[in-house]
């Protein structure tokens, strides 16, 4: 079956910096990668849409400026939290998607953000 | 919007079944999902159902679709330790698998009684 790769597992940095993570589809291509994040003991809340070779699209109340997403290629999303600061402290997931009718949404293992 | 609700949480005892409910407002919804998160992992998809099927099982999973009372169901037959987890149902409106921009449920803690 599908397999999506996410990077880091688990993350601890300073405030003021930024974190990147990524998110790859180890054995098919992703024309379109999703980015959640997920509060403790609450649901995902969709954060934006990564599309390959244009520009992510933003759910309403998320900063494009302080989550910065770049789908470079069809295997390889990455998400950067820039400017960390103790309340982006979260668990983000990635999910991938073919793009095509044939095979539902696969996600990654998450990655567990600290900001101390 | 849509809205996808669930209750939060559910004991069962080793070996019973468990049945966790889901309902959603979104009438154009297609593709209605369950999905399972065991602690400090990612999702893992358990199984899926389209919206012109009333029930469809899977091993030891059965989903049932009332699509006129928008209301989703698992059983879980035998529940297991294993089991314990958090159970997310979503629900996607998409004609197909691309595009999946789904709408989470707020899990339901699955919690197994020795």
């Amino acid at each position: 079956g599908a397999v999506v790769s996410q990077h880091p597992s688990r993350v601890i940095c300073k405030s003021g910096t930024s974190v990147k993570i990524e998110c790859r589809s180890l054995d098919f291509q992703a024309t379109t990668m999703f980015w959640y994040r997920q509060f403790p003991k609450q649901s995902l809340m969709l954060m934006a849409t990564s599309n390959e070779g244009s520009k992510a699209t933003y759910e309403q109340g998320v900063e494009k400026d302080k989550f910065l997403i770049n789908h470079a290629s069809l295997t390889l999303s990455t998400l950067t939290v820039t400017s960390a600061h103790p309340e982006d402290s979260s668990f983000y997931i990635c999910s991938a998607s073919t793009g095509v009718g044939n095979s539902p949404l696969h996600f990654g293992n998450g990655t567990r953000l600290t900001v101390t | 919007g849509e809205d996808v609700e669930q209750s939060l949480f559910l004991s069962v005892r080793e070996g019973d079944s468990s049945v966790i409910n889901c309902t959603y407002t979104d009438s154009s919804s297609t593709y209605l999902y369950w999905y399972k998160q065991e602690p400090g992992a990612g999702l893992q998809l358990l199984t899926y159902i389209f919206s012109n099927m009333d029930m469809k099982q899977d091993q030891r999973l059965t989903v049932l679709l009332n699509k006129k009372d928008k209301h989703l169901s698992l059983r879980i037959a035998d529940t297991q330790t294993g089991d314990s987890a958090i159970y997310f149902c979503a629900e996607n409106p998409a004609l197909n698998f691309g595009n999946e921009k789904l709408t989470f449920g707020t899990g339901t803690r699955l919690t197994i009684i020795p």
